[in-house]
């Protein structure tokens, strides 16, 4: 089926550098998502987009996050600078309109 | 204020059981309902959606779900579990629009013993 891709699968960071998580999603979809997960929790919404601009963030959303797709390449999210709490899996998701939404695998981010 | 209840942090069964996988949800206005199931290690994966019509609605490898709007419900339902079913799985809500944010349960970790 349909698969969205997230490069790296781990990455680890210092505290207060930059870190951007690139995300790959499937070719025709329009809408993209991050979700942010903590071990042994929930899945929680940060941010979606469409047609180049956030369409809602969340509360999680924080003011050193920021999205985008340059050129319908990849759909990033950078943060920076990166605090540790933002040690978390990272998903990016995907879909083409309706509820089914593609996800990716993850990207373990670990913040030293 | 859309907020979903999975009542079960974790449901143990054997191979062959049924398995019924519990959501509760509040939400105002017209919202689609679906269940996802993540393997360990890796993203979501969709399992089924409920807008309208029929309350049971049918998802991929065997499972099915029933929403109840008496009871702001939305179980997921196996009659016969396979030892491959073992996963966590995530209940949402989403609003009746184009790319609208999932709101997740807290999860549920089905683990099918032999």
């Amino acid at each position: 089926g349909p698969k969205v891709l997230q490069i790296p699968s781990h990455q680890i960071i210092d505290m207060g550098q930059m870190v951007t998580l690139n995300c790959d999603p499937v070719s025709n979809h329009l809408y993209f998502y991050w979700y942010k997960q903590i071990l042994g929790q929930q899945m929680e919404f940060l941010v979606n987009f469409y047609n180049g601009k956030v369409m809602e963030k969340s509360k999680l959303f924080k003011d050193q996050f920021s999205v985008e797709r340059p050129d319908g390449s990849y759909f990033t999210l950078k943060i920076q600078p990166t605090a540790l709490e933002d040690s978390a899996v990272y998903f990016c998701a995907s879909s083409l309109d309706g509820p089914e939404v593609f996800f990716g695998k993850g990207t373990r981010l670990t913040v030293v | 204020t859309q907020t979903v209840s999975q009542s079960d942090a974790h449901v143990t069964v054997f191979e062959g059981d049924s398995v019924e996988l519990r959501c509760n949800y509040s939400y105002g206005g017209s919202i689609y309902l679906s269940w996802y199931i993540q393997h360990h290690g890796h993203g979501l994966q969709f399992l089924l959606k409920y807008y309208s019509g029929n309350p049971v609605v049918q998802g991929v490898n065997g499972f099915e779900a029933e929403f109840s709007k008496s009871d702001s419900s939305f179980h997921l339902r196996k009659a016969s579990v396979h030892w491959s079913d073992s996963a966590v799985y995530f209940c949402a809500v989403s609003a009746n629009n184009a790319g609208a944010k999932l709101t997740f349960g807290g999860g549920t970790r089905l683990t099918v013993r032999p």
